[in-house]
């Protein structure tokens, strides 16, 4: 079945450092979907990618699908204390109805 | 705006019990999904319906069933419970085929 990977698993930063997580599948995926969840909450949508290659910003944050739609990335730039939480990718299943989370990355950011 | 609602938001059991989890989309959505949660994991998928059929299943004990009914609410119920049950369940709904899905506030199950 579909797998989707997300590395690095932790990543700790200090505020106003950058941060990037990638997210690999091993099937070539329909479309993904970020999330993000904050301790104690449930996951709350961020973005979905489409088209192969692209690219979506949403202000400090960056969101990369790659061509061959196997992979994605969520780039964040000067992070701040509100960035904390942990970032999950997500794919559909092949038969298109099963949403998959990859294993997600918790930041934490200190100021 | 309405939001999926889940209840309960807590509960406690005790091994051998049985749960049942109650979830209420967001009108109009036509998939529901649930999720289980583990302390520091990912939420794995457990069953999804689309219009109150079931549509796929993933890694759901056969312990647990779930149905969706004639209003669009889902239940999802737990048998003999174990230890390894404790966790926050999710559910989520979605408009329509790949769009955001919408998340409830969980329901954490504890089995003592």
């Amino acid at each position: 079945g579909q797998q989707v990977m997300q590395i690095p698993q932790y990543q700790h930063v200090q505020e106003g450092e950058d941060f990037t997580t990638y997210c690999n599948s091993s099937t070539t995926l329909s479309n993904i979907q970020w999330y993000k969840q904050r301790p104690g909450g449930h996951p709350v949508f961020l973005i979905q990618l489409v088209k192969s290659g692209e690219v979506k910003k949403q202000k400090r944050l960056t969101f990369q699908f790659g061509e061959a739609k196997k992979n994605s990335s969520l780039h964040i730039t000067a992070t701040q204390t509100t960035d904390v939480g942990t970032y999950f990718c997500a794919g559909n299943s092949n038969s298109g109805y099963a949403l998959n989370f990859g294993k997600g990355t918790s930041l934490l950011v200190t100021p | 705006a309405a939001g999926v609602i889940q209840s309960p938001r807590h509960l406690i059991k005790e091994k051998r019990e049985t749960a049942t989890l109650k979830c209420y989309p967001i009108p109009r959505h036509d998939t529901v999904y649930w999720y289980q949660q583990g302390p520091g994991q990912d939420p794995q998928f457990l069953i999804s319906f689309y219009e109150k059929m079931q549509s796929d299943k993933g890694s759901i004990p056969d312990r647990f069933s779930a149905q969706q009914f004639s209003d669009y609410h889902s239940e999802l119920n737990m048998s003999s419970l174990e230890l390894g049950d404790s966790a926050l369940y999710f559910c989520a709904s979605i408009r329509t085929a790949n769009t955001e899905a919408f998340f409830g506030q969980g329901t954490r199950l504890t089995v003592v």
